[in-house]
């Protein structure tokens, strides 16, 4: 089966500028997460999907960033205004349900904002 | 709150020898367990994961863990190292609540 897909693999942009990221779950997985990894650090949950409902966004920085997850497949994640702390590779994960099952994740985007 | 302990940041080994990487966490209840590679510009997969029975479980590549609830500790093994296990490793834990918090990772260096 496909993998998790995410695109675009790098992004260079400018502080204050619009970026966006979209991911494709594995086929079947009801669950999508987005995380940001910092350099040498794990990754931190963004935020999750049941289906297309964000379950828990707790994590997601409201004033800047926003995700959707139109018909339950597809998301994208957008940051606006980017800051240079936003810097950082953003992962995109499935899993078939939420709770112990496994994450599936893609090879993320790797965000520089200068 | 759930947390994740890697102590070392970083450890080198000889090809062949043996491996151990640490995992201590913190969970409330019963926890679920997974370990992760990252190789560079990659995503992370998953090694082996821990649910419930038997505490001492296998996974991909050779690896295996050990559960202890005593010790609240879900340490990473294998028996011999090879080359291309060089990656990061984190260990993660997650439950009915269904978050996954990872630890910072342990990066690991294979000596020829």
């Amino acid at each position: 089966e496909a993998g998790v897909v995410q695109s675009p693999r790098y992004k260079i942009i400018e502080k204050k500028q619009p970026v966006a990221f979209w991911c494709n779950p594995i086929s079947g997985h009801n669950t999508l997460y987005w995380y940001r990894q910092n350099l040498g650090q794990g990754p931190e949950l963004l935020i999750r999907y049941e289906n297309e409902e964000a379950v828990d966004d707790s994590q997601l920085p409201k004033d800047r960033f926003s995700a959707e997850r139109l018909k339950g497949v597809d998301s994208t994640l957008k940051i606006q205004p980017a800051e240079l702390g936003d810097s950082a590779v953003y992962l995109c994960a499935s899993s078939r349900r939420g709770g112990g099952t496994e994450a599936f994740f893609g090879q993320g985007t790797r965000l520089t904002v200068v | 709150a759930q947390s994740v302990t890697q102590p070392d940041i970083h450890i080198t080994v000889s090809e062949g020898a043996s491996l151990e990487l640490r995992c201590n966490y913190s969970y409330g209840a019963t926890p679920y367990l997974f370990w992760y590679v990252q190789s560079p510009g990659q995503g992370l997969q998953l090694l082996l994961k821990y649910f419930s029975g038997d505490t001492l479980v296998q996974g991909i590549k050779g690896f295996e863990a050990e559960f202890k609830r005593s010790q609240s500790s879900f340490n990473l093994r294998k028996p011999s190292v090879h080359w291309s296990d060089a990656a990061e490793y984190f260990c993660a834990v997650g439950g009915s609540n269904y978050k996954l918090t990872f630890g910072k990772g342990t990066l690991l260096t294979v000596n020829p």
